[in-house]
Formats: C-alpha cells, structure tokens, sequence
C-alpha cells in the first residue's frame, strides 16, 4: 500500500537554530516527491519536486534531498516567517496523476 | 493570474442540506482534483478530472459528486450533509493528470455541518 509518514507532528525551534523535517514514503516505483508548505487557514502552496535518489533542490533557507526510502526538509536558520506546516506528498503507483500526502509537520520558529 | 479560485470560503449546513463547492482555475490546466483535509488524516483525494469530460473516484468519494463544467471548473456538491463531512476542503488543478505535474492548490472551503 502507498504511504507517507512524516516526523516529528510538530517541531519548535529559536530562530537561527537550524533542523530537518522527515517523509518517509513506500510506493512502488517512485514518479515524484512533492514539499508544500501551508500557512494556517491558506492552501497548500507548491516549494519542491524530487524525482530520483539523490537529488537536491534549495530554496532560500529550504533544502529538500531524496533517498530511496525518504526525503528531508532541511531548514538552515530559520526565521519566524518560516513557521507553517510542511507537507509531503508522492505520486501513487498507478502512474497518474494521484498524489498521496503525508500528515504534515508543524514548524514553529520563535523569535 | 488568480490561480485556483474556491467558492464560498466559509459554509454552514445542517444535516440532510445540499451544497455545491465551486473551483475555477484559470491556468489553463487540463486536470483537477477535489481534497478534503481532516485534523490527523492529511489530505484526501475525493475525486478528479483528467481532462475535460472525465471524472474518476479518489480515495474518499462516497457522500460526494462531480461536475466537469468546462476546462476551467469543477465542482463538489453534497447532495444530503453529514457531519462526517466537516472539514475544509481543497480544490487543485495541473496542467495533465501525469506524476510528473504538479499540482496547484485553491485557498480552501471550510464546511461545517452540524
């Protein structure tokens, strides 16, 4: 079955104290890996895609890497500005267009 | 270039009342898809619209249906509401329903029924 886990649920950080969210994921034959972040009471707003082990995509204080088996939201110094909930998501295997999200990490970043 | 627009942002309904969720996008994207987002369960895939014309079951679509109106809208109507069917509700489009594309998210429509 298609799956996505991500850890911590919440995570609360100093500002400048960097860290990194988890997405682990099984599904048969990966097609892409997705990051969203989601400010509260706002849609999901596209920041990344991954495609194949190894692969690396940064975004101002955002770095996203892909394994086999996970991805890592990595946050280098982050500011309150950063605090949301960072979604991943993976494409089902049934090569469509289907995505399958994980439930999400709350990050708060204090000043 | 507004995105993905979701109509009414707010509703209230009773059990057994009817409503329609709208979605526009105007992207010019072939495919859409409805979510439902709950505390714990992440997002949801109700149903979704390769292209204009077709409609396919997600992973949650009992309670629901769908209208492909044009290449620009879609929309979610309960025909009777339950209030299993709380929650917000998220539209998004893409420019093909293939795993490469990437999906663009509405702001949201959130439904309570009591």
């Amino acid at each position: 079955e298609d799956q996505v886990t991500q850890s911590p649920e919440a995570l609360r950080l100093q500002e400048g104290e960097s860290s990194s969210l988890n997405c682990s994921y099984t599904v048969s034959g990966l097609r892409g890996l997705f990051w969203y972040r989601q400010d509260p009471g706002k849609g999901p707003e596209f920041l990344f895609t991954l495609y194949s082990a190894g692969e690396e995509k940064e975004k101002e204080r955002l770095k996203a890497t892909l394994t086999k088996k996970e991805s890592f939201l990595h946050i280098t110094a982050p500011k309150p500005e950063d605090s949301a909930t960072y979604l991943c998501a993976v494409k089902d295997s049934s090569n469509t267009g289907k995505l399958i999200f994980g439930q999400g990490t709350t990050l708060q970043v204090k000043p | 270039n507004a995105g993905v627009t979701q109509t009414p942002k707010f509703q209230v309904l009773k059990t057994g009342q009817s409503m329609t969720l709208q979605c526009a996008q105007d992207m010019n994207h072939n495919s859409m898809y409805w979510y439902r987002q709950d505390p714990g369960m992440g997002l949801r895939l109700i149903y979704y619209s390769a292209s204009e014309g077709t409609t396919d079951k997600g992973e949650v679509p009992n309670g629901y249906n769908v209208s492909r109106l044009n290449k620009r809208e879609f929309s979610l109507r309960l025909e009777s509401a339950a209030p299993s069917q709380t929650s917000v509700y998220f539209c998004a489009s893409s420019e093909r329903d293939r795993p490469t594309d990437t999906q663009y998210f509405g702001p949201g429509t959130r439904l309570t029924v009591l």
